[in-house]
């Protein structure tokens, strides 16, 4: 069992380019999350789904972009790369929430820098 | 929007001693969850409280929602060099989403 996986791990971009992070959990879980960590600060959320063909904006949703097609996978897209985009990325996932809410399980994350 | 805010930023103890981190929310929470994350690591959940008042122990760990479910502590004893690491609580008022607090960076001296 595998949780949720990453890739890549890490990456250097030129300012302008393009890339997808790859995120797939093999939990069967309905709810994925996208965070971004800068250093000494906490998480970030970006963008999150509720379940395939359903995603919403979080508190930091400029620049990137999600799809969530199938359960499994939720890819984060940055189109136009800036060096503000430089950060640790990181996805979750949880199972469907009831009153008390689930935890959340984290991927290994993607530490990306733009120059 | 919602605010976690989370203190110390920074413990730094002698191995041994004991500390406290402290979370406060600036508006109710319906749950609050700790997590761990070691130094390149990522966050692992600890614990979920759900109830105000709620106490609950994980060995030398113990962690306090507070009666108006607006404030949360976790309290290390006898601290050890495992204990590296930062901890973060994260509350939820709305469906879905968490809001972390931005964390405490724990050293240990040995």
């Amino acid at each position: 069992n595998a949780g949720v996986t990453q890739t890549p791990k890490f990456r250097i971009l030129k300012i302008g380019q393009s890339m997808t992070l790859q995120c797939t959990q093999d939990m069967n879980h309905n709810y994925m999350y996208w965070y971004r960590q800068d250093p000494g600060m906490g998480l970030k959320l970006i963008y999150y789904s509720v379940g395939a063909g359903i995603t919403d904006k979080g508190e930091v949703p400029n620049g990137y972009n999600v799809s969530r097609s199938t359960t499994e996978d939720f890819p984060l897209r940055l189109e136009l790369a800036a060096p503000s985009q430089t950060s640790v990325y990181f996805c979750a996932s949880s199972y469907l929430r009831d009153r008390g809410g689930q935890p959340q399980h984290f991927g290994d994350g993607t530490r990306l820098s733009i120059l | 929007g919602q605010q976690v805010m989370q203190i110390p930023q920074y413990q730094h103890v002698q191995e041994g001693e004991d500390f406290t981190t402290y979370c406060n929310s600036s508006t109710t929470l319906s749950n609050i969850q700790w997590y761990k994350q070691r130094p390149g690591g990522h966050p692992v959940f600890l614990i979920q409280l759900v109830k105000s008042g709620e106490v609950k122990k994980q060995k030398r760990l113990t962690f306090q929602f507070g009666e108006a479910k607006k404030n949360s502590s976790l309290h290390i004893t006898a601290t050890q060099t495992t204990d590296v690491g930062t901890y973060f609580c994260a509350g939820t008022t709305n469906d879905y989403k968490l809001s972390f607090g931005a964390g405490t960076t724990v050293t240990v001296r040995a």
